[in-house]
């Protein structure tokens, strides 16, 4: 059974700093999403990987997929405000979709 | 403009009458999926579509029924909803494995 863990839960980091949230999934996954979620909005997503290796980056966001340590990273560079929301990570083989269960980050000046 | 869908976007019921959560897209996309989101819980998703007339079970279909008659429509119905169904319900639709799109959310209460 395919099990998607993202740490951490809660993020609070300061305007300007880097972080990293992570992603990992317990069996083989043969694709990689991320999304982005506002409160009270529905999902936005962000990058799909599909590949060993696969590096996707739009603005101060970066993802990247590491299918042997079954491992996806979402870093986030020189944080601003407008990067506040819930980001998650979906893992699957086949179908279906399995979530994270979300990190919530709150970027403070 | 290319989107997603859902009505009602807010529905009060109460347990046993049945109801149905519409959803449908404009981008021709194959692949369609119902998802709830629960608060601790995350999103879970219900049921998905390959194509016209296939539908599989995704990790919470109990209670739920959906069908695909045509590509664009994709309706989550509830027979006897019961108050563990209260929930935030997405529908998504994607070609293939690609990019899903997600529709606005039906916020559904089960007194």
């Amino acid at each position: 059974e395919l099990k998607v863990e993202q740490n951490p839960l809660f993020l609070s980091m300061q305007e300007g700093k880097n972080y990293t949230i992570y992603c990992n999934y317990s069996t083989t996954s043969d694709r990689l999403y991320w999304y982005r979620q506002d409160p009270g909005k529905s999902l936005e997503s962000l990058f799909v990987l599909l590949s060993n290796g696969a590096v996707k980056q739009e603005g101060r966001l970066m993802a990247s997929l590491d299918t042997k340590a079954r491992l996806s990273t979402l870093h986030i560079t020189a944080a601003v405000h407008d990067l506040s929301a819930t980001y998650f990570c979906a893992a699957s083989l086949d179908t279906p979709l399995v979530f994270g269960k979300g990190t919530r980050l709150s970027v403070i000046a | 403009e290319a989107q997603v869908t859902q009505n009602p976007r807010y529905l009060i019921t109460v347990t046993g009458k049945k109801l149905t959560v519409t959803c449908s897209q404009n981008m021709n996309h194959e692949y369609m999926s119902w998802y709830r989101q629960d608060p601790g819980l995350g999103l879970r998703q219900i049921y998905y579509s390959m194509n016209v007339e296939v539908t599989d079970k995704g990790d919470v279909p109990e209670g739920y029924k959906v069908s695909r008659k045509e590509k664009r429509n994709f309706p989550l119905i509830l027979e006897s909803p019961s108050p563990n169904q209260t929930s935030l319900y997405f529908c998504a639709s994607s070609f293939d494995t690609d990019t899903q799109y997600f529709g606005p959310g039906t916020r559904l209460t089960v007194l």
